[in-house]
């Protein structure tokens, strides 16, 4: 199975300023046949379902407001919030495709320094 | 606009069988697969397997042996059931629509299920 490890485990950011996650898997998740990575990040705010927001590894989810962006290849991803919001608090998620059992990160906590 | 509705028991005692479905309203249900996913309180999510229309499933190795997720296409629901829970199986469980599959776009409000004696 694919262990996907997020770090750090929290984080505290001033409004306006850029916050940082990244997501590493224990295996590649670039599929050779199309060259895309089967990585998604999800979004949780308390007492809700995750809700997705770029998947592919940086192809935005419909809606989702492009100060949300995600890079990286392979194992190694990020996901950037460019200007952080009062709404953008909450725990974020990422998570393989490449392979069943898909399998999530352990969730990085953003708040408002 | 899809809607996931979930529905079941949310208290259980230790070796019962916890079962719960959810109903996909206002979209196709056949273009898709369909996934549970739980999450003990304050932890991450797990992956518990996934259905399509026509009843091929895919099951967590993890929990294989106790899960079974069933389909009743024509009426658009899928149902999950897990056997001789214990108190780890606490969690909040959640239905999802897998698009490509496997990530996951659409959920249902969750359900709280708690095994206590």
């Amino acid at each position: 199975d694919i262990v996907m490890t997020q770090s750090p485990d929290s984080l505290a950011v001033s409004l306006g300023e850029r916050a940082t996650i990244n997501c590493k898997s224990s295996h590649s998740v670039l599929y050779s046949s199309n060259n895309k990575n089967s990585l998604a990040w999800y979004q949780q705010k308390p007492g809700q379902p995750p809700k997705l927001l770029i998947y592919w590894a940086f192809t935005r989810e419909s809606g989702v407001p492009d100060r949300f962006s995600g890079s990286g290849s392979a194992t190694d991803f990020t996901l950037t919030i460019s200007s952080l919001q009062a709404e953008d608090v909450a725990v974020y998620y990422c998570q393989q495709y490449y392979s069943a059992p898909v399998s999530f990160g352990g969730g990085t906590k953003v708040e408002i320094k | 606009q899809v809607q996931l509705q979930q529905w079941g028991a949310g208290l259980l005692k230790p070796s019962e069988t916890l079962s719960l479905t959810c109903g996909v309203y206002g979209g196709s249900f056949s273009d898709y697969y369909w996934s549970w996913i739980r999450q003990p309180p304050g932890k991450g999510l797990e992956w518990i397997g996934d259905i399509n229309h026509s009843g091929s499933t895919n099951y967590n190795p993890s929990l294989k042996s106790r899960v079974t997720i069933s389909v009743d296409t024509p009426e658009n629901q899928l149902s999950l059931r897990l056997s001789s829970v214990t108190a780890a199986d606490t969690a909040v469980y959640y239905c999802s629509r897998g698009r490509s599959r496997y990530h996951f776009d659409i959920w249902g409000q969750g359900t709280m299920v708690t095994v206590s004696s």
